[in-house]
């Protein structure tokens, strides 16, 4: 079945520590996302990557990086966790000539 | 800044009773806009959307509404139901090549039975 996976569900973390969340698509979508969701304050874009090879800064890019090696992954990483990354961070596609993204169930990240 | 924003936090209504979610864009350029559901512990899902353009599209029992000389977007459900139980966002694209989008905070609906 197409869709958009990401591992993990969830995750406790210790400040300080690494982590890298994973997203897969088997959509064929150019576009990728990185949103996290936080009470009050909506979904907020983290980087993107318009195609293979390329990536962006979104609204809320300190502390994440992405890489984008391929049409069907696209990773991010915390480099060292801080607690105010606590959040749920959703994995999204696109496809650019309609510009409609399409959601992942979501990873539930708690930095303690 | 331009933002997306939305008129009711919360709404409210009786199983069967038609729906109303509103949301006020202010971004002229945006030329793209779309409706998201999301339940508890999901991610959201997409339920319709529009083109500056066009005025009205219709789903199945969904229509969403748009008013760009007063920059005013709605989601119209009809006979709701307690699956339709979610927060919905609305989200705009202002264009370009860089398919971002800019999300409503979310109006919560809650269907009585």
């Amino acid at each position: 079945i197409a869709g958009i996976t990401q591992a993990p569900t969830s995750q406790i973390l210790a400040a300080g520590r690494r982590m890298t969340l994973r997203c897969t698509q088997d959509m064929r979508h150019n576009a990728m996302y990185w949103y996290r969701q936080d009470l009050g304050l909506g979904l907020r874009l983290i980087h993107y990557s318009n195609t293979a090879g390329t990536t962006g800064k979104g609204e809320v890019p300190d502390g994440y990086s992405v890489s984008r090696a391929n049409t069907d992954d696209f990773p991010l990483t915390l480099a060292s966790a801080v607690p105010s990354q606590t959040s749920v961070y959703f994995c999204a596609t696109g496809q650019g000539h309609t510009d409609t993204q399409y959601f992942g169930p979501g990873t539930r990240l708690t930095v303690l | 800044g331009e933002s997306v924003g939305l008129h009711l936090p919360t709404l409210s209504v009786q199983e069967g009773d038609n729906s109303i979610i509103n949301c006020a864009y202010s971004n002229s350029a945006s030329d793209y806009f779309i409706w998201y559901k999301q339940e508890s512990g999901k991610g959201p899902q997409f339920i319709i959307d529009i083109r500056s353009n066009m005025d009205k599209r219709q789903g199945q029992r969904v229509t969403v509404l748009l008013n760009k000389t007063v920059k005013h977007l709605s989601l119209q459900i009809a006979a709701t139901q307690p699956g339709d139980s979610a927060v919905y966002f609305c989200a705009e694209n202002s264009g370009g090549s860089n398919y971002k989008l800019t999300f409503g905070k979310g109006t919560l609906l809650t269907v009585n039975p």
